[in-house]
């Protein structure tokens, strides 16, 4: 089955600790997109990527890391530097073919940093 | 002031309602506009798209653009308990190898038995 998988559902980390969450898709698509959501604030655009080994800074890149070595894989690293971590973390990506407008979302990661 | 306002509800109504999901945008550039539907700790998918101005409809649902005004909506016929979920309006202007989307805070909808 075609689709984007990320991983793991739910991560606990300490405040000063770097941690870096997973997002691999199959559905050959170019672009590939990280998200934000936190209560009452809707989706937010952290990073995103056009092809492999460029990148671009979205809304809030802010304490936030990204790499595209494979065009499956868009691993977001969270930073130290990143003060407001807890968040619910969401991966997309789309294909120019279909209209990158159709982004497709990971079921999600939920970040709780204590 | 945020360039998409969208009431975060909640919205409740009863099985085999008209549902009306509305969203306000002040960024006249903005050409694409979709509706993605979210269950309680899932990703979004999405519903429809819609270009520019005008209505298309896709089974229980139509989307309305209205671009003088600067408002979509999203209608639900016939509404059912699985429909219960948090609906996101999104839009952008460009629609390259990637496409920056901007997003309305959701609202949420309970359809009750």
């Amino acid at each position: 089955d075609g689709g984007i998988t990320q991983s793991p559902k739910y991560l606990f980390r300490k405040e000063g600790q770097n941690v870096t969450l997973s997002c691999e898709q199959n559905l050959n698509h170019d672009a590939m997109y990280w998200y934000r959501q936190d209560p009452g604030q809707g989706l937010r655009l952290i990073y995103y990527s056009q092809i492999v080994n460029d990148f671009q800074k979205g809304d809030i890149a802010e304490g936030y890391s990204v790499s595209r070595e494979k065009k499956e894989s868009f691993p977001l690293t969270v930073t130290s530097a990143q003060k407001n971590p807890t968040a619910f973390y969401l991966c997309a990506s789309s294909t120019r073919d279909s209209g990158s407008y159709e982004q497709y979302f990971g079921p999600g990661t939920r970040l709780t940093v204590t | 002031q945020k360039e998409v306002e969208q009431d975060p509800g909640p919205l409740s109504v009863p099985e085999g309602a008209i549902v009306s999901l509305n969203c306000t945008y002040s960024n006249s550039a903005f050409q694409y506009f979709m509706w993605y539907r979210q269950y309680s700790r899932k990703g979004p998918e999405l519903l429809m798209y819609t270009y520019s101005s005008g209505n298309k409809e896709d089974g229980r649902f139509t989307a309305q653009v209205d671009k003088s005004s600067k408002y979509i909506s999203l209608f639900i016929r016939d509404s059912q308990p699985s429909d219960s979920a948090t609906y996101l309006c999104a839009m952008t202007s460009y629609t390259g190898t990637a496409s920056k989307l901007t997003f309305g805070t959701g609202t949420r909808l309970q359809v009750t038995l």
